[in-house]
């Protein structure tokens, strides 16, 4: 069964400074797909990202950058310089290529940053 | 309207009550999801519909019952709810095809108080 720990249930930073949310998964596929969504106080979730299990490339994005590292099962999402308006909560998410069409999200539990002025 | 719309936002229900909870998408998709959202839990796959027809219930139970009339409309109706159903109630939708490859994009959700 696949699963996305964020252990990390609340970080709280200055303006300006740079975040790091962790993600970790677990899966016995070999073909997967990793995501990111942003959920602001409104509630509708944002999506940010996708990457499948064969690019291990990093990613930079303005000021948002993943690191995914497939040997520690890692998926990990660095905000550099952060603003007030980073202030949301952010799940990592996981899919496997399934059976049948749609694809099924299992979600972490998510990390609540606020970023203070 | 734009991307994935729900109605209404907010909803008050006693336990006796039947409502329905609706979703609309407007980008194109061919795949509709339901997803609950309570506090301090993961989000919960409830149901999806891929090309109209349901490939998954999540082993909800069967006071939400859910519908899917057409590739860009999902419904979900609820009847003789309990207090813990209390809860945000996301819909989102995707492109069904390539096995899990495709982003799934969110409604601002339904609030839903069940008293």
């Amino acid at each position: 069964a696949q699963k996305v720990t964020q252990a990390q249930t609340e970080i709280s930073v200055v303006e300006k400074e740079d975040v790091t949310l962790d993600c970790v998964y677990e899966t016995r596929d070999t073909t997967y797909y990793l995501f990111w969504y942003k959920q602001p106080p409104s509630g509708e979730l944002v999506f940010l990202i996708r990457r499948n299990s064969f690019d291990e490339q990093n990613e930079i994005s303005g000021r948002y950058s993943w690191n995914f590292q497939k040997s520690t099962s890692s998926f990990n999402f660095t905000i550099t310089a952060s603003q007030v308006v980073d202030s949301a909560v952010y799940f990592c998410a996981l899919s496997e290529a399934a059976e049948t069409s749609g694809s099924r999200l299992t979600f972490g539990e998510g990390t609540q940053l606020t970023v203070n002025p | 309207e734009t991307g994935v719309t729900q109605t209404p936002r907010h909803l008050v229900m006693g336990m006796t009550n039947k409502k329905s909870l609706k979703c609309e998408q407007h980008l194109g998709h061919n795949a509709m999801y339901w997803y609950k959202q309570s506090a301090k839990k993961p989000l919960e796959l409830m149901f999806v519909y891929s090309l109209e027809e349901r490939v998954e219930n999540n082993s909800v139970p069967s006071r939400f019952s859910p519908e899917c009339p057409n590739s860009s409309h999902l419904f979900l109706h609820l009847h003789t709810l309990q207090p813990e159903d209390s809860a945000l109630y996301l819909c989102a939708s995707s492109q069904a095809f390539d096995f899990g490859l495709y982003e799934q994009y969110f409604g601002p959700g339904t609030r839903l108080t069940v008293t």
